[in-house]
Order: structure tokens, then sequence, then C-alpha cells
């Protein structure tokens, strides 16, 4: 099974409504990772989770919170989000030890914040 | 640190045409480079990666890319484009962690009948 999952597919908030992005891989990846991507850009990083602890914030707003319950699952926390949040989300993960650095994605999350 | 250019953020073919998209990268260490494709409303799925071994790496859909060390490059090349061949490309270089995973711009490609 090489394959990361994340749902929903499509989410639609409001501005004051509070939602989560699930993300699940079972090939044993001991790190994830999300990014966020606009149209016709290359994907920005959000958050590392390595061992499950968060090791690197690349200064994203609190109004997005990420959590690692176990090494399989990743969520984002969405909160009281703006209209220019609205993007393609992206999990990914990457076996963390000596490995080749390649990062599996899943297909994203497209978020519209209304 | 490291980086990524992509030269040419828009190339157009017409189909059965030779495709090459340029990647040139900086690394403070030995690279390992990517190829990853992106179709319309879709997340990324790795077309092909150098990992230090052959210098010629042959992808999916027909795809390779040659790692060249003295210039920087990891070009990607098809002898064919075809219609479905049109999205954008992502060339990225990593170590081999992961972690230090940095991507290019991107390069949107047109195939055009």
């Amino acid at each position: 099974d090489t394959e990361v999952t994340q749902t929903p597919k499509h989410l639609v908030m409001g501005m004051t409504n509070k939602k989560s992005l699930k993300c699940e891989q079972h090939m044993g990846h001991r790190a994830m990772y999300w990014y966020k991507q606009k149209a016709k850009k290359p994907p920005e990083l959000m958050f590392v989770y390595s061992y499950e602890k968060l090791s690197i914030n690349e200064s994203v707003p609190s109004r997005f919170s990420p959590e690692c319950p176990n090494s399989s699952l990743l969520n984002l926390h969405l909160h009281a989000l703006q209209p220019e949040d609205s993007a393609l989300y992206l999990c990914a993960s990457s076996p963390q030890t000596s490995g080749n650095g390649e990062l599996f994605f899943g297909e994203g999350s497209r978020l519209t914040v209304l | 640190a490291q980086s990524v250019t992509q030269l040419g953020s828009h190339v157009s073919v017409s189909e059965g045409a030779l495709v090459l998209l340029r990647c040139n990268y900086s690394s403070s260490v030995p690279p390992y480079l990517f190829w990853y494709v992106q179709y319309p409303n879709q997340g990324l799925q790795l077309l092909l990666k150098y990992t230090s071994a052959a210098t010629l790496v042959k992808g999916i859909n027909g795809f390779e890319a040659e790692f060249k060390k003295s210039e920087t490059s990891f070009h990607l090349t098809k002898p064919s484009a075809h219609m479905s061949d049109a999205a954008e490309y992502f060339c990225a270089v990593s170590d081999r962690y992961g972690q230090n995973f940095v991507f290019g711009p991107g390069t949107r490609l047109s195939v055009l009948p």
C-alpha cells in the first residue's frame, strides 16, 4: 500500500466555522507534512511532523492547527479562516530514516473559504 | 541551502513532438532529484527520481531525465508528446531524509493538436 489518503476532497466553509482536514498513510513513514498550494504555484510547506512531534512550523498563522494523533494520521484543524486561505491543501509523507528523500503525496483537499 | 530553477513557466509543443522541460538545481549536499506531475485538480504524482545510481533515469509515461552534475541540471524529456501529457510539472531537490525538500516554480506543459 503506497497511498496517502486525504479527506475530504472538497470543503467549503465560512469564516466562523471550525473544520478539519484529515490525512492517513499506512506505509510506516515517520515524517508527515502539510503543504498549501495556490493556483499555478508550487506547494508551500506549512508543517512537518517527525516521529509524531512537530519539527517544522513555517510561520503559519494560528488559525491553522496541526495535530498528529499517531504515526499514521495527520490532521489540520481550521478555525476563523480568511478567503485568502482558499487553496489546495496537500498532505505528504516520507520514510524519514535514511532513504531517498522522496515525498509521497495525497490527492489533496480543495478548501474554499467564503 | 538547496534551490531549484525551471526555465520557462509555460512550454507548448505539438502532439508527437519532443518534450524538453528544464531544471537546474543548487545543493550543498549530494542531491536527490525528482520530477512530479500534477494534473488539474489533482495531487502530485512522482514521474521519476534520481538517487545517485544511474544518471539516466526512466520514469512513468515514457518520460526520462538525465542527471548532469557538471551542469547541475536534471532536464526532463519525452520523445513524443501526447495530449494526455498536458499538466504542470515540478522539479524538486531533497536530501536523503526528505526534510529539506524544495520545489521549483513549475512548468505548465501544453500539447497542441
